[in-house]
């Protein structure tokens, strides 16, 4: 069974940082290209990052640009987001999914919330 | 940046159909992909590939493809379709994925 179980959310201060990570399992890891998506209170869905599956590409959303990085550890079957710089406008729910081969986003994890307020 | 555009809201009474529609400039282009999202829930992909539907999607769910605009449809609506849906698809060169703002469902 396919598992992503996300952690590392939590309160944090404007202009603080954050490391998120998310745990996959039940699937080979190192196979796929996995993303971060996040989701504001009441708001939708926004697309935040990805990250090729030997971690030789890397794409965010202008709005993370220059303060988020994605990375990977296919040895520990493991995803992660450091988030710098964090604004008000980071606080989410932060998702973490697998990109199918197909395309889209196949399997979710449950998500951590991150809130940015002082 | 590119703008993936969905109608706020969709009503249909239990039995009818919903359409639920998304248009971004890129579309003839990209794939679309269809999500359902219950509160406080995850995402669920409903529809790959602008018409693909996932193992264990019901058949009342379908996707179509014209030009510009993409749409959901659901077939004899339930009550447990009430949710929201979300279109996402990429940019004219693929790198960048983007989701529509959502539209709420609501059975009547």
């Amino acid at each position: 069974e396919v598992q992503l179980v996300e952690s590392g959310g939590g309160l944090v201060q404007p202009g603080g940082s954050l490391r998120l990570s998310c745990a996959a399992s039940g699937f080979t890891f190192s196979s796929y290209w996995m993303s971060w998506v996040r989701q504001a209170p009441g708001k939708g869905l926004e697309w935040v990052a990805n990250i090729k599956q030997d971690g030789s590409e890397k794409y965010y959303v202008d709005s993370v640009k220059g303060r988020f990085t994605i990375s990977r550890d296919n040895a520990k079957n493991s995803l992660y987001l450091q988030m710098n710089s964090l604004r008000a406008e980071d606080t989410a729910v932060y998702y973490c999914a697998r990109d199918s081969f197909s395309g889209g986003n196949d399997y979710w994890g449950q998500g951590t919330l991150v809130t940015v307020s002082s | 940046s590119y703008e993936l555009t969905q109608p706020p809201s969709v009503s249909v009474s239990p039995g009818q159909t919903a359409r639920i529609t998304c248009s971004g400039d890129a579309l003839p282009k990209q794939y679309a992909y269809w999500y359902q999202q219950k509160p406080g829930q995850a995402p669920v992909l409903v529809i790959y590939k602008d018409s693909e539907r996932p193992s264990g999607i019901p058949e009342r769910f379908s996707g179509s493809s014209s030009g510009t605009t993409v749409t959901l449809t659901i077939s004899g609506v339930q009550a447990e379709d009430e949710a929201d849906y979300y279109c996402q698809s990429a940019d004219s060169s693929g790198t960048y994925k983007v989701f529509g703002g959502g539209t709420k469902l609501t059975v009547l």
